[in-house]
């Protein structure tokens, strides 16, 4: 059974980087048929995606992010990790590691979520 | 950010069956993906590739595509199905992923 699990740190200061790190088991991160996301959710809102990377290194940020977001991957230890910048309160959100199962070249389905990591912004 | 519109809620009584629809352009050429989320959980997969429904997931799911639209239908609805529903599909601009704005599901 495949399993996705975020840790990282749930404060964060205004301007500072949030840095979360999703740790896969029960499957490898190294193949083709995934890509690997990151979503988040405000609180009392939708679901917003950031961005997902290939097991390649290839990636794909959502535009209104993409000066403040990186997406990095580590095959030796199953995981991937999230990068976002100068954060403010507005990024306050549950972040969500989830796997993407491929449809067809850059399109994918989440088949497997973590539980969610709440990262709250605030000095 | 882009959203794909669905219904803001949908209330059912029990028993009765429950239509979630969402929209978009893309939506006519790319498959749609439906998830589940109940409170303080993580979002649940109920169908995929439009009308494709996960092992584990009752026979009440299903969805159905038309055109620019597509719909969940939850048959026979029970208590347990009240929770927020989100479709998913890739934009027309090339965006890989996007989803709708949620509909809550209430059980009367």
């Amino acid at each position: 059974q495949v399993q996705l699990q975020e840790s990282g740190p749930g404060l964060v200061k205004p301007s500072q980087t949030l840095s979360l790190t999703c740790t896969v088991s029960g499957g490898s991160i190294n193949s083709g048929d995934y890509y690997w996301n990151w979503i988040r959710q405000s609180p009392g809102k939708g679901l917003e995606w950031i961005g997902y990377i290939y097991y390649s290194g290839t990636t794909f940020y959502i535009p209104s992010l993409k000066s403040r977001v990186a997406i990095s991957i580590d095959t030796s230890k199953n995981q991937f990790s999230l990068k976002l910048s100068s954060v403010t309160a507005a990024d306050t959100a549950v972040y969500f590691c989830a796997r993407g199962r491929r449809v067809t070249i850059e399109r994918c389905y989440f088949d497997y979520w973590g539980q969610g990591a709440l990262v709250t912004v605030s000095s | 950010s882009y959203e794909l519109p669905q219904p803001p809620s949908v209330s059912v009584s029990p028993g009765q069956t429950a239509t979630i629809t969402c929209f978009g352009e893309a939506l006519a050429k790319q498959h749609a993906h439906w998830y589940q989320q109940k409170p303080g959980q993580a979002p649940v997969l109920v169908i995929y590739k439009d009308n494709e429904r996960p092992s584990g997931i009752p026979e009440r799911f299903s969805g159905s595509r038309s055109g620019t639209t597509v719909t969940l239908t939850i048959s026979g609805v029970q208590a347990e199905d009240e929770a927020d529903y989100y479709c998913q599909s890739g934009d027309t601009n090339g965006i890989p992923v996007v989803f709708g704005g949620g509909t809550k599901l209430t059980v009367l």
